[in-house]
């Protein structure tokens, strides 16, 4: 079955950096584009941006054009996601999500664990 | 501020049935498929509803989803206590060239 497995939970510092890796199986990991996804606690989704697990080109959101960067790893089948400048607001859960294109249609069938980052001096 | 809206909280009695409204633009809802997702208290979200209204393998028919202009509906039928948990519609926006969410809505079964 399709799974999407992130890594473990991060403290890091005001100003500092932050990777986050979403390892998947189950389904071919260059068919799907892999989107992130976050979620500031006690809010709602924020959409950050995707990548082409095959061509490794990536699309974010405007907000988070100039401190993320969203990689791949096709022989492991693994997405990565990093964002610099962290601030307190960047708290938050993170998701990685595949998902589906059908004829310009988009939707998210598949989501990670999540993977909560605090950002705290 | 989400671009996509919707009531902050809906609540119900087992067996009841409520709908959950989400209000869009030409943009987003007016141009492209409608999805809905469930989030249980401390899980990931879960897709429920996509491209509209059609429901993922799993999904019990108690859930459906429509679509009219630029708005959009979730309504759960036959409502149990397992359906408590937060709400969230989703479409993507040609101005944004992304995906927007709303807000989310809670659902309490009381």
């Amino acid at each position: 079955q399709v799974q999407l497995v992130q890594s473990g939970a991060e403290v890091q510092k005001p100003g500092a950096s932050v990777r986050v890796s979403c390892k998947t199986s189950g389904y071919t990991f260059s068919d799907y584009y892999i989107h992130w996804v976050r979620q500031a606690p006690g809010q709602g989704l924020e959409w950050m941006g995707w990548i082409n697990p095959k061509s490794g080109r990536a699309f974010f959101a405007q907000r988070f054009q100039d401190r993320v960067t969203m990689t791949r790893d096709t022989s492991i089948n693994t997405a990565y996601m990093e964002l610099s400048r962290l601030k307190s607001a960047d708290t938050a859960v993170y998701y990685c999500v595949r998902a589906v294109v059908v004829v310009g249609a988009t939707w998210f069938d598949s989501w990670g664990q999540g993977t909560l980052v605090t950002v705290s001096s | 501020q989400s671009v996509l809206t919707q009531p902050p909280s809906a609540s119900g009695t087992p067996g009841q049935r409520v709908t959950i409204s989400c209000s869009g633009s030409r943009s987003n809802i007016g141009s492209n498929i409608v999805n809905w997702f469930q989030q249980l208290p401390g899980t990931a979200p879960k897709l429920l509803i996509y491209r509209d209204n059609q429901r993922p393998s799993g999904v019990p028919d108690r859930f459906s989803g429509s679509k009219s202009g630029t708005s959009a509906s979730l309504a759960i039928s036959g409502l149990r206590s397992e359906d408590e948990a937060d709400y969230y519609c989703a479409a993507w926006d040609d101005s944004l060239t992304g995906p927007v969410f709303g807000g989310g809505t809670k659902l309490t079964v009381v």
